[in-house]
This record gives C-alpha cells, sequence and structure tokens, in this order.
C-alpha cells in the first residue's frame, strides 16, 4: 500500500486559513486520497475525500495537485476546535491493508 | 445507527492476564480492523478483516488473535497481557463497495497492563 508523508506538526492561529500538506508520490491511479481528524481523547472521524478533482464539504476543502502526487487539506477559516492530529491516507481499489502515518499535530492559537 | 461500538471503554489488567475487546458494528460492513495508539503516537494496524472467515495481519500482529465469525462482530482477544500491551485501541470499519468508503471509528478502549 502505497505511503504518505506530512509534517509532525503545524500551528495557525484563530480565523485564518491553513494550509495541511500530504505527500504521496507512489500514489497509483486508483487509489482516493482519505483526510481524518482526531480530537484530543477521540476516536479518528472522517473529513473529506477525493481522487483527481478538488472537492469541498461543510468540513474542509481537499487541493489535489494535478499530477496527484500531493494534496492539501484546506480549512478555511480555524477555529480552537479544529486543534487535532490530520491524518492522510491513500485507500486504493480493494485496500486491505489500511496503515495510517504520524499525522498532522495542528495548534491553534487564540 | 450505533456506528461502531467497543467495550469497554477502560480496562486494567495485570501481567499474564487475558481478556477480550469486543468491536460491534451495525453498518454491514465487510471491512473491520484493530488499531493501537501509544501516547503522543499514530494509528498502529493490528489485524483486519475483509469479510466473516477472513483475517489478516497488519503491522504489529504480536500478541494479539482475532476471529471474525460474524459481518457485525470483531473481537480483539490479548491471551497473555504484557506492559508493552498498554495503549488505546480503536476499532474501524468500512464498507468496501463503493471503493470511496470511508473508515468509521468507535471511540476507542483504554487498556492498562500493570
Amino acid at each position: 500500500d502505497a505511503k504518505t508523508t506530512q509534517p509532525n506538526s503545524m500551528e495557525s492561529n484563530e480565523e485564518e486559513p491553513v494550509h495541511l500538506p500530504c505527500n504521496h508520490s507512489t500514489i497509483s491511479g486508483t487509489d482516493y486520497i482519505h483526510w481524518y481528524r482526531q480530537l484530543p481523547s477521540q476516536g479518528p472521524e472522517y473529513v473529506i475525500h477525493g481522487l483527481t478533482s478538488n472537492v469541498n464539504n461543510r468540513m474542509a476543502s481537499l487541493a489535489i495537485a494535478e499530477d496527484r502526487k500531493s494534496s492539501t487539506l484546506i480549512l478555511h477559516r480555524a477555529t480552537l476546535r479544529d486543534a487535532a492530529v490530520y491524518y492522510c491516507i491513500l485507500i486504493g481499489k480493494g485496500a486491505q491493508k489500511l496503515v495510517f502515518g504520524q499525522g498532522t499535530r495542528l495548534t491553534i492559537n487564540p | 445507527n450505533a456506528g461502531v461500538t467497543q467495550t469497554p471503554k477502560f480496562q486494567v489488567l495485570k501481567t499474564g492476564q487475558s481478556m477480550t475487546l469486543q468491536c460491534a458494528q451495525d453498518m454491514n460492513h465487510e471491512y473491520m480492523s484493530w488499531y493501537r495508539q501509544d501516547p503522543g503516537m499514530g494509528l498502529r494496524l493490528i489485524h483486519y478483516s475483509v469479510g466473516a472467515g477472513i483475517t489478516d495481519q497488519g503491522e504489529v500482529p504480536n500478541g494479539y488473535n482475532v476471529s471474525r465469525s460474524t459481518t457485525e462482530d470483531f473481537p480483539l482477544r490479548l491471551l497473555s497481557a504484557a506492559p508493552s500491551q498498554t495503549s488505546v485501541y480503536f476499532c474501524a470499519s468500512r464498507s468496501r463497495w463503493p471503493n470511496t468508503g470511508e473508515l468509521f471509528f468507535g471511540e476507542g478502549s483504554r487498556l492498562t497492563v500493570l
């Protein structure tokens, strides 16, 4: 299964946009890019996913590079409740062994 | 729907004791998996299953057994607990069809082995 690389930590200010990067240089054509976040003392929760085109939902936006070797999760206006660990993972056709990386720990300053 | 339900939420064991962490999902998901998360660390895959009667090892399977007799349940067994197994355990499930199926996680089971 393809692996992803994310920065260990990032910091941003409240009410500012946050761009969380993820590199996946060995992505295959059928791999979907999924993002999850884990709030303190909770289980991970789904945020967004995409294949080739940029995606928007009520939580965030996902920007996917044209060559699909990287993607960026965008929180348009961060709040203190967005402080969490964010994970990027590739889920392909017939995916079985779903391995998470270390994720990015996002700190939001008031 | 209840989603993914894990029991117990907290458990303290002594070294050498055995126990089973329960995981149940009511979404008819074919895929289920167990992860462990040590303090300040990411998720590590222990075992996974793509359907009833089918299980396979993840990244860190040693010391754990699983079985999948029904679609709904995927219990994780610790045969002889060790302090190194102190961790938070998360169960997850997803539908394999369509391929876009997201992972649903339980709330976690916090295990301490003394």
